[in-house]
Formats: C-alpha cells, structure tokens, sequence
C-alpha cells in the first residue's frame, strides 16, 4: 500500500525567500510521486511528476523536487517565492506498476507569501 | 482544448435530502476519478472509471452514494440521503491513462449539508 506523509499543514514565507514544502512517501514498491497546486476554489493542476527518469524533476512556475530514495523524500523547492505562489500543495503518490492505480493524496499544505 | 466541466458549483441541502452532480471529463479521456475533499484534508478517491466499467469503489459509501458513467463519457454522482459529514468539495478529474497518475481536475462542486 502506498501514503504520503506531509509535514507542515501551513508553511509561511517571506516574498523572494526560499519555499520548501515536505513529503515522505511510503511504498512497498517503486513509487510514482507527484505534486499538485490548488488555488483557492480551484481544482488541482499537476505542478511536477517523478516517474522513474531524472531524481530531479523541474515543474512549472519555477517549482522543483527530488526523489531521494534512501529518505523516502519527494520535497517540493522553489529558490524565491512570489506573492502568486500563495495556495495549498498536495503530495500524491502511485505505484510504477501497469494497471488502474490508485492516486493516493496528502493531507496538503498551505502555504502563505508576505510581502 | 476544453477542461473538465462540473456543475452545480454549489450546493446546499438538508441533512437526508438528496443530490447529484455532473461531470463531462476531457474529450478522449477514458479514465473518469470522483474524489471527495473535506476542509482541511488532501482529495479521497471515491470511485474509478475506465470507460464506462468500475475499476475501483472501495472507498465509495455504498449505501448512500452511487455513481454512474453509462456511455463512458460523462458521470453523475449521486447522494442519497445526505448526511451533515457529506459536507465536502466533490471533485471530479479525468486522465487519459490511468497508469501514469496525471489527473486534470474540474473545479468541483461544494456541498453544503445542513
């Protein structure tokens, strides 16, 4: 069975200061991780995915993450935030294997930008 | 390219009263996902479809919520009777395989039970 853990339910910056955001994944086996934006009343919109491929994965908006295995770690970078940065993250994982996968979703975290 | 429509985007009903929401996923996306997102928590997977078939209900409350997809396009979920803890944002999202977890997600319908 596949989870995600997301540390930090709200996570506040300054404008132009680092964004880091937290998610530990746990599967028994090789996992497809994901990050998810939501604006307020929004829908999600798939911000980056790591699919296996590069450990390094670039998303839109300047947004980053790492896979790193021996931490069971997918966080979520950006080097300088912006005021629009302001919405909730979702960690989502799934496993690599063929097959109708479950998408499986953290619990989210909040981030807010101040000026 | 069009996005997933849902409607109503709003709804507020009385506790065992009944309610339905729509859904027409991206054209060509044979995948259909209804989730349920409560305050403050991350989307849970209510129910699957691939086509117009079930592939996963697990998590779908059964005994008062149903769903449909009869001719593999669009969807409707159903609630009936509705409870106050039904209270939630009820998302739909379609992909075009279901394999690779890259969900585009409606803006979803939020239900107020009173």
């Amino acid at each position: 069975a596949q989870s995600v853990t997301q540390l930090g339910s709200h996570v506040s910056v300054s404008e132009g200061a680092l964004v880091l955001l937290r998610c530990n994944y746990s599967s028994s086996v090789p996992p497809y991780l994901f990050w998810y934006v939501q604006y307020p009343n929004q829908g999600l919109q798939l911000l980056l995915k790591y699919t296996s491929a590069a450990t390094l994965v670039k998303g839109i908006n300047g947004f980053e993450a790492e896979f790193k295995k021996s931490e069971t770690s997918f966080h979520l970078t950006k080097p300088s935030a912006h005021m629009s940065d302001a919405a909730e993250y979702f960690c989502a994982v799934t496993r690599a294997a063929g097959g109708y996968n479950k998408l499986i979703f953290g619990a989210g975290t909040r981030l807010a930008v101040h000026p | 390219e069009a996005g997933v429509a849902q409607s109503p985007r709003y709804k507020i009903i009385e506790k065992r009263q009944s309610v339905a929401f729509w859904c027409n996923p991206i054209s060509g996306h044979a995948t259909l996902y209804w989730y349920q997102q409560i305050l403050g928590q991350g989307p849970k997977l209510l129910i699957q479809f691939q086509n117009n078939g079930v592939v996963d209900d697990s998590q779908l409350p059964k005994d008062r919520f149903s769903a449909e997809r009869l001719k593999g396009v669009d969807s409707t979920l159903k609630i009936q009777p509705a409870k106050l803890e039904d209270s939630a944002v009820y998302l739909c999202a379609s992909s075009l395989l279901a394999r690779t977890g890259e969900l585009f997600f409606g803006e979803g319908s939020r239900l107020t039970v009173l």
